[in-house]
C-alpha cells in the first residue's frame, strides 16, 4: 500500500529560526510532491509543489526532493508565529489523478 | 484564482436524516474530491469524479453516495446520517492529469458535520 509518512510533531521553534519538516514516501513512481499548510479549524491550502530533484525556493519556504531516498522536506526560514500551524505533505498516486496525503506535522512557533 | 465553495461551513444533523453537501468550483476543473478529516486520521478520500456522472469510490466510500451531473458541482449524499460520521467534510478540485504537474488539489472551506 502507497503511504507517505511524516512526524506528527509537535515541532516547536523560536520564532526567527528555520523549521525543517519531513517527508517520506513509498512509491518510487510519484513525480509530484506537495506542501500545504492548515490552520486549525480551516482547509488546506498549498504552499509549494515540486516535481525535480533538488531545491525549489518560494519567499521563506524552500522545498527539497530527494527521488532517490523517497523524501521531500520544507524549511521554513524566519519562522513567524503566524506559521504556526499543520503541514500536510502530499504524492501523486501514480496515474490516477489522487494524492496520497500523510497525516502532518504540527508546528509551533514561539514569540 | 480557483474558488472552491461549499454550501454549508456547519451544520447539525438527526441520525437517520439523509444529507446533501454540495460542492462548487469555478475553474472549469475536470476532477473533484470529496474527503472527511478527524484528528489522527488525516485526511481521507470519500469518492472522487473525473468526469461529469462517473465517480470513482474512494478509501471509505460505506455509507455515501455521490452525484456529479454538471461539471462544476459535485454533491456528496449521506443516505442516513449516524454519529460517526460526524467530521468536517473538505471538498477539492484539480485540473486535468493529461496536462504537466496538474494533480495540484484546491479546497473548499469545509463543512463541519455534527450528527445528533
Amino acid at each position: 500500500q502507497k503511504e507517505v509518512e511524516q512526524n506528527s510533531g509537535p515541532l516547536s521553534v523560536p520564532e526567527g529560526a528555520i523549521a525543517s519538516l519531513n517527508c517520506t514516501y513509498s512509491d518510487r513512481g510519484s513525480q509530484s510532491f506537495f506542501w500545504y499548510r492548515q490552520y486549525s479549524g480551516k482547509s488546506p491550502e498549498l504552499i509549494m509543489s515540486i516535481y525535480s530533484n533538488g531545491d525549489k525556493e518560494d519567499g521563506r519556504f524552500t522545498a527539497q526532493l530527494n527521488k532517490a531516498s523517497q523524501y521531500v522536506s520544507l524549511l521554513i526560514r524566519d519562522s513567524q508565529p503566524s506559521d504556526s500551524a499543520t503541514y500536510l505533505c502530499a504524492v501523486n498516486a501514480g496515474n490516477n489523478r489522487k494524492l496520497i496525503w500523510g497525516l502532518g506535522t504540527s508546528l509551533a512557533v514561539n514569540p | 484564482d480557483v474558488k472552491v465553495t461549499q454550501s454549508s461551513r456547519y451544520l447539525v444533523k438527526r441520525t437517520g436524516e439523509k444529507v446533501f453537501l454540495e460542492c462548487v468550483q469555478d475553474m472549469d476543473h475536470e476532477n473533484m474530491f470529496w474527503y472527511r478529516q478527524d484528528p489522527g486520521l488525516g485526511l481521507r478520500l470519500i469518492y472522487f469524479s473525473y468526469d461529469v456522472k462517473m465517480k470513482e469510490k474512494g478509501d471509505i466510500p460505506e455509507g455515501y453516495s455521490v452525484s456529479r451531473e454538471k461539471k462544476e458541482r459535485f454533491s456528496l449524499i449521506l443516505e442516513s446520517a449516524s454519529t460517526n460520521q460526524t467530521s468536517m467534510y473538505l471538498c477539492a478540485s484539480s485540473s486535468d492529469y493529461g496536462r504537466a504537474h496538474q494533480e495540484t488539489q484546491y479546497f473548499g472551506p469545509g463543512t463541519r458535520l455534527l450528527v445528533l
